[in-house]
């Protein structure tokens, strides 16, 4: 079965502090891995895929198929970055996104 | 570009009654697709449509059906409201290229509150 898998539901560090959101997934093939994230009473917006292997407002992800994780890593958490932060994934098949829980990252001064 | 419009914001409807929630896709984007998102829940995939096509179809009851217009906007209707359809309602749109499937871009949602 498909799953995408976020453990924490909160998470709260101190501004500066590193933080790791995780994420797991179960998938047969190879699927695509998103961090969507959403700000307080904004909608939600793609952070960043694993295709592209970019860097987004500090934020990396790296794609092990191994752990079949997607862990979401910043070194200094800055006070912005308080927010809902879902990792999905993206079949072969088409466009269906299917999320995890989410996770909510307070990042306290 | 406004992005994806939702309408309406918010709605309260009782037991039993039935629902259509709109959507207008970003100029250019011929798919659309539909969640559902549970308080304390990630979104959940409802319908996929892409050139007014069926693509998708989440695990959901056949209460729930939507379409889509010529000009790529689409509704949700949910039939015979249940408490547990209350929910943020989310629309999502996207480029699509041969078989790829471009980034979707989320509206602000609409939540509807059975009572």
């Amino acid at each position: 079965a498909q799953r995408v898998t976020q453990p924490e539901k909160l998470l709260s560090v101190f501004k500066g502090a590193p933080v790791e959101l995780k994420c797991n997934y179960s998938y047969s093939g190879s699927p695509e891995l998103f961090w969507y994230v959403q700000y307080s009473r904004q909608r939600l917006q793609l952070l960043l895929r694993h295709i592209s292997r970019e860097s987004i407002k500090g934020f990396t992800a790296d794609l092990n198929k191994g752990e079949t994780s997607f862990h979401l890593k910043k070194p200094f958490a800055q006070e912005e970055d308080s927010a809902m932060y879902y990792c999905a994934l993206r079949d072969n098949q088409g466009g269906k996104l299917i999320f995890g829980q989410g996770t909510e990252l307070s990042v306290k001064p | 570009d406004a992005g994806v419009t939702q309408s309406p914001t918010h709605l309260i409807k009782t037991r039993g009654q039935h629902v259509t929630l709109r959507c207008s896709p970003i100029s250019g984007h011929k798919s659309v697709s539909w969640y559902q998102q549970v308080l304390g829940q990630g979104p959940q995939f409802i319908f996929q449509y892409y050139e007014k096509e069926e693509r998708g179809r989440g695990n959901f009851p056949d209460r729930f059906s939507a379409r889509q217009f010529p000009n790529y906007s689409s509704e949700l209707n949910v039939n015979a409201l249940l408490l547990g359809d209350s929910a943020l309602y989310l629309c999502a749109s996207s480029l699509v290229s041969g078989r790829a499937v471009y980034e979707q871009y989320f509206g602000p949602g609409t939540r509807l509150t059975v009572t």
